[in-house]
């Protein structure tokens, strides 16, 4: 059974770009987490979706935005990218309510 | 949503010493989840404890869960260098972890 995938594996953009992660979740999955973690950091809520639906949302800006889409894969979208918004982005999907399998993350790097 | 207080941020030991985290709500949780991070990889599900005083054992680490459901703890016995990572606890629900122990283990 294929794992939650995540692509790209590294992006680099230019500060004031858009950057655009994708993340299919392992099939039968219906909720999708996305999460920021800098570099030596902890894992930063981002995002939940169950459902196509926005659960909740963690303390991020309005530039921080996603959607997920009918067969569960989620984006998620970085606006007006600042230095600070380098890190790791993980994200992870779970039968809702239970145990998450997280992808191996996209790196991405603001210059 | 749940806010998971962990503590302490970072542990260095000595290999054969033991190690403990602790993970503390302000809120009484439906559950709680384990996991661990290696250095550049990603997190992985450890375990997951229901039950009010629940305890479980995987070798050498020991899981417990408060009898108010409002805290947590990991022990691991002896640590060795593969042991070496941040391990993170998680309430149920909106998934929101804690800020995580890192532990660093000297040879």
């Amino acid at each position: 059974e294929a794992g939650v995938t995540q692509s790209p594996t590294h992006l680099i953009k230019t500060r004031g770009q858009q950057a655009t992660l994708r993340c299919s979740p392992i099939s039968g999955h219906t909720s999708v987490y996305w999460y920021q973690q800098a570099l030596g950091l902890g894992l930063q809520f981002l995002l939940w979706y169950d459902e196509g639906e926005e659960r909740n949302r963690g303390n991020f800006p309005p530039r921080f935005s996603g959607r997920q889409f009918p067969n569960y894969s989620s984006e998620l979208n970085v606006n007006a990218l600042e230095l600070e918004d380098s890190a790791l982005y993980l994200c992870a999907s779970s039968p809702t309510g239970t145990r998450a399998f997280f992808g191996q993350g996209t790196r991405l790097t603001v210059v | 949503g749940q806010q998971v207080m962990q503590i302490p941020q970072y542990q260095h030991v000595q290999e054969g010493e033991d190690f403990t985290t602790y993970c503390n709500s302000s809120t009484t949780l439906s559950n709680i989840q384990w996991y661990k991070q290696r250095p550049g990889g990603h997190p992985v599900f450890l375990i997951q404890l229901v039950k009010s005083g629940e305890v479980k054992k995987q070798k050498r680490l020991t899981f417990q869960f408060g009898e108010a459901k409002k805290n947590s703890s990991l022990h691991i016995t002896a640590t060795q260098t593969t042991d070496v990572g941040t391990y993170f606890c998680a309430g149920r629900g909106d998934m929101r972890f804690g800020a995580g122990t890192r532990l660093t283990v000297k040879p």
